[in-house]
């Protein structure tokens, strides 16, 4: 069984371009979350889907960033327009049911410059 | 508030017993998780805790939890050298779905 995939493994983007980031989850998985480590600090959450919905998106820093999952599956992570402080790395992880262990995907590093 | 913090960097032997200590915040967190993470790829659950429990084994993991003093630990026996990754510490409260996460910390196996 496939684990939980992130597209792309790097990005290197400028300060003020976009970059969207997509995560596939375990597939049956209708839960989604994001979390983020940036400049080696804690990984923080940043939000939570249920099938296409949000659950909790108390962890989002700022409207710069927009998720969308629609139809359940795959979910994307937009980041317009990027700022340095965005460079890090985002984690996608996947459960079953709510109270399940999250799968965490390797990650999508990505720099702004 | 929740906040969930440990060492950043720990060297040990191969052979010899390594313990990564955490302290955390929240006196209301249900789960505590050790989270292994190995270079390139992501984080994988090595084994997590009740609140209710004070020590869980598993083979050579050994989670030790004080909740008094809000003091987590993970002690690997015979460090091997396949040990070697960042292990992160965190907690949740049941029925909230977000993990709190503490820094990592870098366990470098010397052979």
């Amino acid at each position: 069984e496939a684990g939980v995939t992130q597209f792309p493994s790097h990005s290197v983007i400028e300060k003020g371009q976009t970059v969207t980031l997509r995560c596939d989850p375990i597939s049956g998985h209708d839960n989604l979350y994001w979390y983020r480590r940036v400049m080696g600090k804690e990984i923080k959450f940043l939000l939570h889907f249920v099938k296409e919905s949000k659950q909790d998106e108390s962890g989002m820093p700022n409207n710069r960033f927009l998720a969308e999952r629609t139809g359940g599956t795959y979910s994307t992570l937009k980041v317009q327009p990027a700022e340095l402080e965005d460079s890090g790395v985002y984690f996608c992880a996947s459960s079953q049911d709510w109270q399940g262990e999250q799968y965490f995907g390797p990650g999508t590093r990505l720099t702004v410059t | 508030g929740e906040d969930v913090e440990q060492s950043l960097f720990l060297s040990v032997r191969e052979g010899d017993s390594s313990v990564i200590n955490c302290t955390y915040t929240d006196s209301s967190s249900t789960y505590l998780y050790w989270y292994k993470q190995e270079p390139g790829a992501g984080l994988q659950l090595l084994t997590y805790i009740f609140s209710n429990m004070d020590m869980k084994q598993d083979q050579r993991l050994t989670v030790l939890l004080n909740k008094k003093d809000k003091h987590l630990s993970l002690r690997i026996a015979d460090t091997q050298t396949g040990d070697s990754a960042i292990y992160f510490c965190a907690e949740s409260i049941q029925g909230y779905q977000k993990v709190t996460f503490g820094t990592g910390t870098k366990l470098q196996v010397i052979p």
